[in-house]
């Protein structure tokens, strides 16, 4: 296992199109966080999950904005109709649970919305 | 939401010396974490402090944290130009059983050779 793998690495898409970004995490991680990117800014907090459980989702998501984890395992992000303001790096964490432990990243996945 | 302010916002050195970066957040906290990020690429962990720790090392990087001015510091001695990076606080607060990471702005640290 050689980390969080999030692929595609970069997306180019026309406005109102749908997206979907997929997050493997470490293997025996059970707690998966998506995280959106803008330039010059820090991480902005997406959504949760611990197992396939989502336990928060952000205000930041509009109804455009889903994401799943079915069997605990790998997790989607489906952005619909998607609007400029979307373009952003998205970035897919995992951790072992527990407090005090530190969240491993992937490379995200670079959306661009022309 | 943002809770971590880091300052400076850009801190640029020259390659030996020392860099230093401040944290500063609002709420209670169970850990505060460090992190790093080259341009366009994911965060890579550095150090934990926890909540009842006041100082910790761990190579070259020393984090110190004073809970009751809800700071913290880190700083990287004898940098290197491969210091050159974003770097990220983010804490774990005390509330709730959701335990997610509540990041800052960052700070770009530019060390020149």
């Amino acid at each position: 296992d050689t980390g969080v793998s999030q692929n595609p690495r970069h997306k180019i898409t026309k406005r109102g199109q749908n997206v979907t970004f997929r997050c493997d995490p470490i293997s025996e991680h059970n707690r998966l966080y998506w995280y959106r990117q803008t330039l010059g800014q820090g991480p902005e907090f997406l959504t949760y999950f611990q197992n396939e459980a989502q336990l928060e989702k952000s205000r930041l998501l509009s109804d455009r904005f889903s994401a799943e984890r079915p069997k605990g395992s790998f997790s989607t992000l489906e952005i619909q109709r998607t609007e400029q303001g979307d373009s952003a790096m998205y970035l897919c964490a995992s951790s072992a649970g527990g407090v005090s432990t530190e969240a491993f990243f992937g490379q995200g996945t670079r959306l661009t919305v022309v | 939401s943002q809770q971590g302010e880091e300052d400076p916002q850009a801190l640029s050195i020259q390659e030996g010396e020392n860099a230093t970066m401040n944290c500063s957040y609002k709420t209670s906290i169970n850990n505060l974490q460090w992190y790093r990020q080259n341009s366009g690429r994911g965060l890579v962990h550095l150090i934990l402090i926890r909540s009842n720790e006041r100082e910790k090392h761990s190579g070259r990087l020393r984090v110190t944290l004073d809970t009751s001015k809800k700071s913290s510091s880190l700083l990287i001695t004898a940098s290197r130009a491969a210091d050159t990076a974003s770097y990220f606080c983010a804490t774990v607060n005390n509330a709730g059983n959701n335990r997610k990471l509540i990041w800052g702005l960052g700070t770009s640290l530019a060390v020149n050779p």
